[in-house]
């Protein structure tokens, strides 16, 4: 069956290391992916795309990986802050731009 | 950037009513929108898509005479929950995509249903 799952609900970490997410699939060939921050009570904002052809991107502190053999998204903050913490949510689309599927969400939490 | 937004941010409505929700896309002409259900602590839903011009595909399991779509506009899709029961309760957002496949999000609408 298909699937899309995060790593875990809910993620702690100290102000200034760096913070992995991780998102995994089954049973989707999505041509790309992308991450989102949301804050309780808000719809979603896009950080980052990444297709299926590209490995690596970054944008500031942000970076994300695709790998599409282990169908997996790796998603990092370097240098965490409080302002970070939100819920960081994983999403697969098709080609046409069409949302596959959106994963639960990881409730990340920078701690001072 | 894109920006796209919702009203009524939140609404409490009784039993049996109907509840007529706005997505506006304010910068930019959106031919498709997207309509998400979001459940506490669960993943964004899609419900349906939204075509300007067309009907609404709708996922499955989605009753379309319960959740009318009309997206009369480039720039205006409604989401009308018809006879709102409580478990209709929910957190309601829309989207829109761009050419650089990009999704904006709404700030997303809470109804409550007593």
């Amino acid at each position: 069956s298909q699937k899309i799952e995060q790593n875990s609900e809910a993620l702690n970490i100290q102000e200034g290391k760096t913070a992995t997410l991780t998102c995994n699939y089954t049973n989707y060939s999505p041509a790309y992916l992308q991450w989102y921050r949301q804050d309780p009570g808000r719809g979603p904002v896009f950080l980052l795309l990444i297709r299926e052809n590209e490995k690596e991107k970054r944008k500031e502190r942000l970076k994300v990986t695709f790998d599409t053999t282990l169908k997996q998204s790796l998603f990092h903050i370097t240098a965490s802050q409080p302002a970070d913490s939100a819920t960081y949510l994983c999403a697969l689309f098709n080609s046409g731009n069409t949302p596959l599927v959106f994963g639960k969400g990881t409730r990340l939490s920078v701690i001072a | 950037g894109a920006v796209v937004s919702q009203h009524p941010s939140w609404v409490i409505c009784k039993s049996g009513t109907s509840v007529k929700i706005e997505c506006r896309s304010l910068d930019f002409q959106a031919t498709t929108m997207f309509w998400y259900r979001q459940f506490p602590k669960q993943s964004l839903m899609l419900m349906a898509t939204s075509n300007e011009g067309s009907k609404a595909t709708y996922e499955q399991g989605v009753e379309k005479d319960k959740f009318l779509i009309n997206h009369a506009s480039l720039t205006l899709s409604t989401l009308t929950v018809t006879s709102a029961h409580p478990e209709d309760s929910s957190f309601y957002i829309c989207s829109a995509g761009t050419s650089k496949k990009t999704q904006y999000f709404g700030p997303g609408t809470r109804l409550l249903v007593l």
